[in-house]
């Protein structure tokens, strides 16, 4: 079974400066995708940033970009230039063949 | 983009009623949608996947006659919390789309039972 492990309960970062949040999978799959979700405390889900497996470049989306290691089964993300509007929870998911898995969640705080 | 409208975002309701939660996809046909519990500071817990015309899949552990779902149109998903007791209080969310592009979330139900 898969499954997706953020060992980060609770991140802080000071504002303007650039933070990463772990996330590890384990899946025996080789065709997959991973996300990183933003939930801040309106609890609106929302897409940060998408990864294909089959690609090796990293993607990045303005501010937000991932470091994806997939034989470590790695999917980490960073936050550059980071800003208030950047504290929330933020989840990792796998979706392989038959389920979308959350991880447990990292939340981040900015300091002004 | 993709919009999830979930209905209602908060709801109070006596021990022993029902309540009905609806998702709709307002700008794309959702054969499936799925439906989430959140517990406070957790993460989301995948309670059933609904699919447009058949019966909705539960997850291990989900109550199939305690959480209702019905999947009538293509835009339009159903939770009803039967019997509600204040151990079903908690944050229920929505989504649609699919699992490569990522899905679109609705805003969530507080459920507070009394």
């Amino acid at each position: 079974a898969q499954t997706v492990t953020q060992s980060q309960p609770e991140m802080s970062v000071q504002e303007a400066e650039t933070v990463t949040l772990s996330c590890t999978y384990d899946t025996s799959e080789s065709d997959y995708y991973l996300f990183w979700y933003k939930q801040p405390p309106s609890r609106q889900m929302i897409l940060v940033i998408r990864q294909e497996a089959y690609k090796q470049q990293n993607a990045t989306e303005n501010r937000f970009s991932v470091n994806f290691q997939k034989a470590a089964k790695s999917f980490s993300l960073k936050i550059s230039d980071s800003q208030l509007g950047d504290a929330a929870m933020y989840f990792c998911a796998y979706s392989g063949t038959y389920k979308y898995i959350f991880g447990t969640g990292t939340r981040l705080k900015v300091l002004a | 983009g993709a919009v999830v409208s979930q209905h209602p975002s908060r709801v109070i309701c006596k021990s022993g009623t029902s309540v009905k939660i609806e998702c709709r996809s307002l700008d794309f046909q959702a054969t499936t949608m799925f439906w989430y519990r959140q517990f406070p500071k957790k993460s989301l817990m995948l309670m059933a996947t609904s699919n447009e015309g058949s019966k909705a899949t539960y997850e291990q552990g989900v109550e199939k006659d305690k959480f209702l779902i019905n999947h009538a149109s293509l835009t339009l998903s159903t939770l009803t919390v039967t019997s509600a007791h204040p151990e079903d209080s908690s944050f229920y969310i929505c989504s649609a789309g699919t699992g490569t592009y990522g899905y679109t979330f609705g805003s969530g139900t507080r459920l507070t039972v009394v």
